[in-house]
């Protein structure tokens, strides 16, 4: 079965560090895209990045760059999404998302991680 | 301020049809496949419809999806309770580089 699982829940204060990761499982993990979605509380959903694991090349919405790193560790098929410096405004559930290999859909969803950052 | 317009909700009754549409642009849905999001309360968003009219395995032929020039279409008949969800279109949009995602729609089944 095709699976991402994602690393639990964080709660973290504005200015601090963080990394969550997604690990797939039961498909070849350098043959699809693996990318990020911002979901905020209540709101609808927003991509924020993606990235091919084959050769680390990672690809930013314009909202979001500069402001998070994606990265990809294949020897473990994982990737992950940082941050230098919390804010706030950060608070939302982040679903890692894989990208079918001849379409831009996001075929297989991660459960989410929640990530709260109080001020 | 989402680059493609959807309804904020829908409702229709058990074993009705409903039809949930995503308005955009010539740099994005005019000239990208549309994709439509499924997301169940609670639970993390699944891809229904790609590449604006194929389902993905598993998904019922009680969902489908259309593309008309800058808009696209999510069909759903013989509704269920089970239905209730919010549902999201999403593209590329070439000006933006940058995915592009609808509001989201609140399906009620009455």
């Amino acid at each position: 079965e095709v699976e991402l699982v994602q690393s639990g829940a964080e709660v973290k204060e504005a200015g601090e560090s963080l990394r969550i990761s997604c690990r797939g499982s039961g498909y070849t993990f350098t043959n699809n895209w693996i990318g990020w979605v911002r979901q905020m509380p209540g709101k609808g959903l927003q991509w924020v990045g993606s990235i091919d694991p084959s050769d680390s090349y990672p690809n930013f919405s314009p909202s979001f760059r500069g402001r998070v790193i994606i990265s990809v560790d294949k020897s473990i098929s994982s990737a992950y999404l940082q941050w230098s410096s919390l804010k706030a405004s950060d608070t939302a559930i982040y679903y890692c998302v894989r990208r079918h290999a001849k379409s831009e859909t996001f075929d297989v969803w991660g459960q989410g991680t929640v990530v709260t950052v109080s001020s | 301020q989402s680059v493609l317009t959807q309804p904020p909700s829908v409702s229709a009754a058990p074993g009705q049809k409903v039809a949930i549409s995503c308005s955009g642009t010539s740099s994005n849905i005019g000239n990208n496949y549309v994709s439509w999001y499924q997301q169940l309360p609670g639970t993390a968003p699944k891809v229904l419809i790609y590449d604006n009219d194929k389902r993905p395995s598993g998904v019922p032929d009680r969902f489908s999806g259309s593309k008309s020039g800058t808009s696209a279409t999510l069909g759903i008949t013989g509704l269920q309770s089970g239905d209730e969800a919010d549902y999201y279109c999403g593209t590329w949009d070439t000006s933006l580089s940058d995915v592009a995602f609808g509001g989201g729609t609140k399906l009620t089944v009455l």
